[in-house]
């Protein structure tokens, strides 16, 4: 089974500066999806990024973006020029990619993150 | 945009009571998702269902059923409701092979 791994229960970081959440996962398979989600204290979740692991180019989203280390397993989010409305809940998420699997998804437990002004 | 759509977004029932949670979705996917959350455990899945009357267990189904008569909306049922189910629980709906969307949530007390 795979499992995902956030080792930041919280984070902080100042308005305007860039900070990285980190995430690792287990998985013996080769084509899947990663995801990095947010959930504001509103409580919806919000999908912020996604990586298809067969591509080798990070993914970007206008100020975020991450870091992709296929044989690492490895796959961190950086948010540049941090603010106040990135203050959320992060969760990292798994996705196979096999057939047949309905695509449900293994979530990390989360990455609490403070913006200071 | 997408809308996904839970019936409450805060509910609060007895012990032993049986209680339903609905959502609906409003773009025609196949894929349904329901999820509790839980400080410092994450999002732990425990129903899917990717067509109408079709049902998988996720990883915690137990004290728990669902049901989908209509592709739009999944029903959770806690049969007969305990204290450990006091939770916020998500409802999340995809289409084929593509991110999945999710509804505010219910947080459910249960007393």
């Amino acid at each position: 089974a795979q499992t995902v791994t956030q080792s930041q229960p919280e984070m902080s970081v100042q308005e305007a500066e860039t900070v990285t959440l980190s995430c690792t996962y287990d998985t013996s398979e080769s084509d899947y999806y990663l995801f990095w989600y947010k959930q504001p204290p509103s409580r919806q979740m919000i999908l912020v990024i996604r990586q298809e692991a067969y591509k080798q180019q990070n993914a970007t989203e206008n100020r975020f973006s991450v870091n992709f280390q296929k044989a690492a397993k490895s796959f961190s989010l950086k948010i540049s020029d941090s603010q106040l409305g990135d203050a959320a809940m992060y969760f990292c998420a798994y996705r196979t990619d096999l057939r047949g699997s309905n695509y449900k998804l293994t979530f990390g437990k989360g990455t609490l993150l403070t913006v200071n002004p | 945009d997408v809308k996904v759509t839970q019936s409450s977004r805060y509910l609060v029932k007895r012990t032993g009571e049986k209680v339903f949670l609905e959502c609906v979705q409003d773009m025609d996917h196949e894929n349904m998702f329901w999820y509790r959350q839980d400080p410092g455990l994450g999002l732990r899945l425990i129903y899917f269902s990717y067509d109408v009357k079709m049902k998988e267990k996720g990883d915690i189904p137990e004290g728990y059923s669902v049901s989908r008569e209509k592709k739009e909306r999944f029903s959770l049922i806690l049969e007969s409701a305990s204290t450990n189910q006091t939770s916020m629980y998500l409802c999340a709906s995809s289409p084929w092979n593509q991110p999945q969307h999710f509804g505010d949530g219910t947080r459910l007390s249960i007393l």
